[in-house]
């Protein structure tokens, strides 16, 4: 298994300005993914975050609106950039530890509201 | 069509019952499954996984029905602590890793 921090776990933003999201595993992992959660709907995959190289983005998402940092193998960044209410969102790092391909530890997320 | 579909519910059903929840995936090539449980305002965890000949963990019994793209979770003598939502969750290989999909859940609310 693995502990995961993030913070902030919540935030209130001014429309325009950018948030970073920090995410902290108490074990060196290989994969770290970076989920988003809007109200009411599952979770999308962002980007997965590689060590030492550019995330890899998913459709729809794209690295000047969501840079990602990864310096090292328990640590990564997430930023919100030039934030609107359509961002208001939870955010969650995850990690994949072992084979189980299909199993996912979750950090508690960062609440984020745009005004 | 969404990659992977439930019915968001909510189920609401009284102590001791039993439930059923369903989720359909559209592609075929897909390798693996799962379902999540995820409670208010907390983040998702694996509850199981779910094996080609079903599987029983308990209470919770999952199937999977490859011919139909099907998956199901079976909930036996619902307590009111199984309150939440169940997220389907199938895996895919996309070149070198795999990639996990999510339903949009289904929410269970187990009343006394």
């Amino acid at each position: 298994s693995a502990v995961i921090s993030q913070k902030p776990s919540r935030d209130i933003c001014q429309r325009g300005t950018s948030l970073t999201i920090q995410c902290q595993v108490d074990s060196q992992v290989t994969m770290m993914f970076w989920y988003r959660q809007q109200p009411g709907q599952s979770l999308t995959l962002i980007a997965t975050a590689n060590q030492g190289s550019e995330a890899t983005y998913e459709s729809g998402f794209v690295i000047d609106k969501f840079p990602i940092s990864r310096p090292n193998l328990t640590f990564s960044t997430l930023t919100v950039s030039n934030m609107s209410p359509e961002d208001s969102s939870i955010y969650l790092c995850s990690v994949r530890t072992g084979l189980n391909t299909g199993e996912l530890f979750f950090g508690e997320g960062s609440r984020l509201t745009v005004l | 069509r969404k990659e992977v579909e439930q019915d968001p519910g909510p189920f609401n059903v009284p102590e001791g019952a039993t439930v059923a929840f369903n989720c359909t995936y559209s592609n075929s090539a897909s390798q693996s499954f799962f379902w999540y449980r995820q409670d208010c305002r907390k983040e998702p965890k694996l509850l199981m996984s779910v094996y080609s000949s079903g599987n029983e963990d308990g209470r919770f019994t999952a199937q999977l029905n490859r011919a139909s793209q099907y998956i199901s979770l079976l909930i036996r003598d619902s307590k009111l602590s199984d309150s939440a939502t169940y997220l389907c969750v199938v895996s895919s290989r996309m070149d070198s890793s795999y990639k996990l999909i999510f339903g949009s859940g289904t929410r269970l609310l187990v009343r006394p």
